[in-house]
């Protein structure tokens, strides 16, 4: 089946380590996002990719690392550099058309003990 | 910069109809999303509008723009208690189509049998 897929569910992360949030997609999208979700806050864009080997920062994009080697794929990177991580984090895709849908995958559950 | 707000609760009984209202800012904003969000999952766009049209109906979902007053609601008709949920109102920034989406807070939707 077609869609995005986020790993893993759920990620703990000791304060100072760096961590790696993955996204696949297979919907032969050009962009891909990711978005961070705190209670009471909505989504906030962290990052976004329209094409590979480019991308361009969001609102929120301090502490956080992206890259875009190849089309399918979008990993995000928590630096030690972010000072509030835990967070509900959400990769989406979308070609670039009129009217285009953006599909969101089920997200990862970001916890730092 | 861009800016979306909505009330962040809503209780109704089921059966009942729900009307969930949004403000913007942007006035370049050329489509509106609506998106819903069950607990611990991803986004699910449950419709949009575009800018030119003041209202869009998908069976029992309404959807009303009043671009003058920068307003927008979502009716649910004959709601049911699988629609409880967080709802999102969104608005694709900088009149763009596609992903790059500016978020409201959500509203919690909560339906009692």
């Amino acid at each position: 089946d077609g869609g995005i897929t986020q790993s893993p569910k759920y990620l703990f992360r000791k304060e100072g380590q760096n961590v790696t949030l993955s996204c696949e997609q297979n919907l032969n999208h050009d962009a891909m996002y990711w978005y961070r979700q705190d209670p009471g806050q909505g989504l906030r864009l962290i990052y976004y990719s329209q094409i590979v080997n480019d991308f361009q920062k969001g609102d929120i994009a301090e502490g956080y690392s992206v890259s875009r080697e190849k089309k399918e794929s979008f990993p995000l990177t928590v630096t030690s550099a972010q000072k509030n991580p835990t967070a509900f984090y959400l990769c989406a895709s979308s070609g670039l058309g009129t009217g285009t849908e953006a599909f969101f995958g089920q997200g990862t559950r970001l916890t730092v003990v | 910069g861009e800016d979306v707000e909505q009330s962040l609760f809503l209780s109704v009984r089921e059966g009942d109809s729900s009307v969930i209202n949004c403000t913007y800012t942007d006035s370049s904003s050329t489509y509106l999303y609506w998106y819903k969000q069950e607990p611990g999952a991803g986004l699910q766009l449950l419709t949009y509008i575009f800018s030119n049209m003041d209202m869009k109906q998908d069976q029992r979902l309404t959807v009303l723009l009043n671009k003058k007053d920068k307003h927008l609601s979502l009716r649910i008709a004959d709601t049911q208690t699988g629609d409880s949920a967080i709802y999102f109102c969104a608005d694709a920034a900088g009149g763009t189509s596609y992903g790059k989406l500016t978020f409201g807070q959500g509203t919690i939707l909560t339906v009692h049998p």
